[in-house]
């Protein structure tokens, strides 16, 4: 059991590039995060989704677009990076009911330069 | 958006002795979770409590459900080198399922 999958685990972006980040889950969870974590400030939570075809904004949103066309999986895009967003981004995803026990994928380490 | 304010930000301890380490907020949590963190890899979950008041244990980590609603502590006993990460609180406000984290106190056990 893979529990969350975080690809890529690494990359080094140039000013105004773009990429999409990727999260699988096999837990059949319904809900899935997108976290920045930067030193000090521990995760800050960027979109979020509480289920197949639907986002919402978190704490840092601007910059960031996401999508959840598929229930196992969550996208994180990048339209055009910036210093600002070097961080480590971590996914993670919790059940409907019960627990709001979340569980989290091992993060993407992203340079912007 | 909400505050979680974690204490201390880091600790150097003996290896052998105990670990305290809290969060406070001023808006009331309807559950606090408590994560660990190793170099390079996601947070995993320790304890995670839902009443006012819970006291649970899970092997030498013992974490409390304030009375308030408003904080929480982690102790951990007799610490070991594998101890060593960046330890997080977590909480959950209202009917939201998203987690409110603290920023983390970086524990290093000598020997």
């Amino acid at each position: 059991n893979a529990g969350v999958t975080q690809t890529p685990k690494f990359r080094v972006l140039k000013t105004g590039q773009s990429m999409t980040l990727l999260c699988a889950q096999d837990m059949n969870h319904e809900y899935m995060y997108w976290y920045r974590q930067d030193p000090g400030m521990g995760l800050r939570l960027i979109h979020y989704s509480v289920g197949e075809g639907t986002t919402a904004k978190g704490e840092v949103p601007d910059g960031y677009n996401v999508s959840r066309l598929k229930k196992q999986n969550f996208l994180l895009g990048l339209e055009s990076a910036a210093p600002s967003q070097t961080s480590v981004y971590f996914c993670a995803s919790s059940p409907w009911t019960g627990n709001t026990e979340a569980f989290f994928g091992q993060g993407t380490r992203l340079t912007v330069v | 958006g909400q505050q979680l304010n974690q204490s201390p930000q880091s600790m150097f301890i003996q290896e052998g002795e105990d670990v305290s380490m809290n969060c406070t907020s001023s808006s009331i949590f309807n559950t606090w979770l408590w994560y660990k963190q190793d170099p390079g890899e996601g947070p995993v979950l320790l304890i995670a409590l839902y009443k006012a008041g819970e006291l649970t244990s899970n092997g030498r980590l013992t974490a409390q459900f304030g009375i308030t609603r408003k904080d929480s502590f982690l102790n951990i006993s007799a610490s070991i080198p594998s101890d060593v990460g960046i330890y997080f609180c977590a909480g959950q406000i209202g009917s939201a399922r998203q987690l409110t984290f603290g920023s983390g106190t970086q524990l290093t056990v000598l020997p």
